[in-house]
């Protein structure tokens, strides 16, 4: 059972660029979240989805666009990227919120190691 | 912005001692959940309590929760060399159902605790 899987894990990329970051579960979750982790920022979460074609804004939202097609996959995308886009990205996924039996328990990936120069 | 504040932000030990953290909130909850990290890696659940809840204990962890503080800490016994790591709390602000189900985590930014050999 893989969980939650990232892709790719490391990208470099120069100011402008654009690129996508792929975000796959295989538990048949519903909700599924993008965050961006900094030194001494914690965790802050970019846009999350609550169900297939569905997603909101976050505490980060600018510079990020995501989409949600399948209820599988949620896609972080950047447009122009920026050096302050520099940060490694999690993406997670649960069951739903906190209606029972659900704990409410976020399933983390890996992260994405993105760098913009 | 943060929702829950961790103290203190490093927390350096002797294998076999007890590690405390504790985690400060702004808001009312419905539950409160504490993850933790080893470095390189994504953010693993450890435990769930809810707000009707003022301890729980899962092996050699126990969160307690004082909602008239708005607090919780996280104590680990007998600590051991494999519990160096980043330890996060999560909140979910309470909100009111609508007719409509919006759940989303909001992380502090962590103790890093290490336990030396």
């Amino acid at each position: 059972n893989a969980g939650v899987t990232q892709t790719p894990k490391f990208r470099v990329l120069k100011t402008g660029q654009s690129m996508t970051l792929l975000c796959a579960q295989d538990m048949n979750h519903e909700y599924m979240y993008w965050y961006r982790q900094d030194p001494g920022m914690g965790l802050r979460l970019i846009h999350y989805s609550v169900g297939e074609g569905t997603t909101a804004k976050g505490e980060v939202p600018d510079g990020y666009n995501v989409s949600r097609l399948k209820k599988q996959n949620f896609l972080l995308g950047l447009e122009s990227a920026a050096p302050s886009q520099t940060s490694v990205y999690f993406c997670a996924s649960s069951y739903s919120g906190t209606l029972a039996p659900n704990t409410g328990e976020l399933f983390f990936g890996e992260g994405s190691r993105l760098t913009v120069l | 912005s943060q929702q829950g504040e961790e103290d203190p932000q490093a927390l350096s030990i002797q294998e076999g001692e007890n590690a405390t953290m504790n985690c400060s909130y702004k808001t009312s909850i419905n539950n409160l959940q504490w993850y933790r990290q080893n470095s390189g890696r994504g953010l693993v659940h450890l435990i769930l309590i809810r707000s009707n809840e003022r301890e729980k204990h899962s092996g050699r962890l126990r969160v307690t929760l004082d909602t008239s503080k708005k607090s919780s800490s996280l104590l680990i016994t007998a600590s051991r060399a494999a519990d160096t790591a980043s330890y996060f709390c999560a909140t979910d602000a309470f909100r009111s159902h609508s007719g409509g189900s919006n759940y989303k985590l909001t992380f502090g930014k962590g103790t890093l605790l290490t336990v030396n050999p």
